[in-house]
């Protein structure tokens, strides 16, 4: 299994700005997702984030939104950019584990106003 | 690609009757399927997977799950429930061939009530 930590866990942000959200493993993985949860809806995936190489985007989603950091083998940061309103979600960090097992951090809930 | 459909958005059962979730994919290929469990306010947590072998799969807070590849499902099932089980649940599936990213369901919500 793998503990996963990320920061912040919650935060309200003005439009036109900007949050990096930090996520960190307890113990070194190979691949790491990111994941929208707009309210009322289901996970999407952002991209996915490997060490050592840029992170692989979704349909929809642009390097210039939603830049993403992978410094090494235990950590990622995913920054939301230019905030608008409909940037309001939910975050997972997930990391997979040997044997296709994924798990979550408990997630950033982020309110643009 | 593959995809997910969980069939049902809501299901409300009382305390102590049993329950199950229908979930179907999609996928050219061989999976690899998930039911995760959120809780109000909350990430979310694994309940069971299948990677292979037994079909039957057990999970915690005594759930379990059969995966169907005639019928491409993997439904959850509980045979008795508690208050404390209310919570949306997600079907996910991932595949080599698509680099093991999880392509989830729309969630069902299951309402416990006494």
């Amino acid at each position: 299994s793998a503990v996963i930590s990320q920061k912040p866990s919650r935060d309200i942000c003005q439009r036109g700005t900007s949050l990096t959200i930090q996520c960190q493993v307890d113990s070194q993985v190979t691949m790491m997702f990111w994941y929208r949860q707009q309210p009322g809806q289901s996970l999407t995936l952002i991209a996915t984030a490997n060490q050592g190489s840029e992170a692989t985007y979704e349909s929809g989603f642009v390097i210039d939104k939603f830049p993403i950091s992978r410094p090494n083998l235990t950590f990622s940061t995913l920054t939301v950019s230019n905030m608008s309103p409909e940037d309001s979600s939910i975050y997972l960090c997930s990391v997979l584990i040997g044997g296709g097992e994924a798990f979550f951090g408990q997630g950033t809930r982020l309110t643009v106003v | 690609a593959q995809s997910v459909t969980q069939l049902d958005s809501q299901v409300p059962v009382f305390e102590e009757a049993p329950v199950e979730l229908r979930c179907n994919y999609s996928s050219s290929v061989s999976v690899y399927l998930f039911w995760y469990v959120q809780y109000p306010n909350q990430g979310l947590q694994l309940l069971l997977k299948y990677l292979s072998g037994s079909t039957l799969v057990k999970g915690i807070n005594g759930f379990e799950a059969e995966f169907n590849k005639s019928q491409t499902s993997f439904h959850l099932r509980k045979p008795s429930v508690h208050i404390s089980d209310t919570a949306e649940y997600f079907c996910a599936v991932s595949d080599h061939d698509s680099n093991y990213k999880l392509t989830f369901g729309k969630g069902t919500l299951l309402t416990v009530n006494p």
